[in-house]
């Protein structure tokens, strides 16, 4: 079975850095794109970014351009999301998934930006 | 960046009820190969979201054969046939035909 499983969320401050991970089982995890997508909770879905099967293209979404790189490690079947610059609006529950259609997604991990 | 506007925002329904949910985009979303990229989403309550629906009507493993999407173009269609407890939760349109991907709002299913 398709398994992603999100960790490294966490409280961390305005202006500080956070590391997401992504641990993938159960399919051929270099052969498909990955994706983040963010929700604040209770409200709606917003696409983060994501990235080609050899990390040769990465595409975002424009609020986290320049402060959040999509990276990934193909020998340990492993997606991540190096966060800076981090603002009280990038608090949210940030969820993997799989290709850019987002046919499976991860149980989601809890960032909170607060002073 | 296109837009997806979902209608209803909110929708009660009777068990055994149709259901019927409505997306429309700002742009054409079908792509240069053809294919048109627009899916659904349900995410039950506490649960991450779930895909129903591909490239407007392929049911993805799973999603019971009530559950159906329709459309072209720019106006899409989720419907289910007989609303059933399971499927209360929150239903999203996407778009992947356009950089960045976009969602719809998200439409509240409920029973009344």
């Amino acid at each position: 079975d398709v398994q992603l499983v999100e960790s490294g969320g966490g409280l961390v401050q305005p202006g500080g850095s956070l590391r997401l991970s992504c641990a993938a089982s159960g399919f051929s995890f270099s052969t498909y794109w990955m994706s983040w997508v963010r929700q604040v909770p209770g409200k709606g879905l917003e696409w983060v970014a994501n990235i080609k099967q050899d990390g040769s293209e990465t595409s975002y979404v424009d609020s986290v351009k320049g402060r959040f790189t999509i990276s990934r490690d193909n020998g340990k079947n492993s997606l991540f999301l190096q966060m800076n610059s981090l603002r009280a609006d990038d608090t949210a529950i940030y969820y993997c998934a799989r290709g850019v259609s987002l046919a499976y997604w991860g149980q989601g991990t809890l960032v909170t930006v607060s002073s | 960046d296109v837009v997806m506007t979902q209608s209803p925002l909110s929708l009660p329904v009777t068990l055994g009820q149709p259901a019927s949910i409505s997306c429309t985009s700002s742009q054409s979303l079908v792509s240069s190969d053809g294919n048109t990229y627009l899916h659904w989403f349900q995410q039950r309550p506490g649960q991450s979201p779930r895909r129903l629906i591909y490239k407007v009507s392929n049911r993805d493993s799973g999603v019971p054969d009530r559950i159906s999407g329709s459309g072209s173009g720019t106006d899409f269609t989720l419907k289910i046939s007989r609303v059933e407890a399971e499927d209360v939760g929150v239903y999203y349109c996407i778009q992947g035909a356009h950089w960045p991907l976009t969602f719809g709002q998200g439409t509240r299913l409920e029973i009344k």
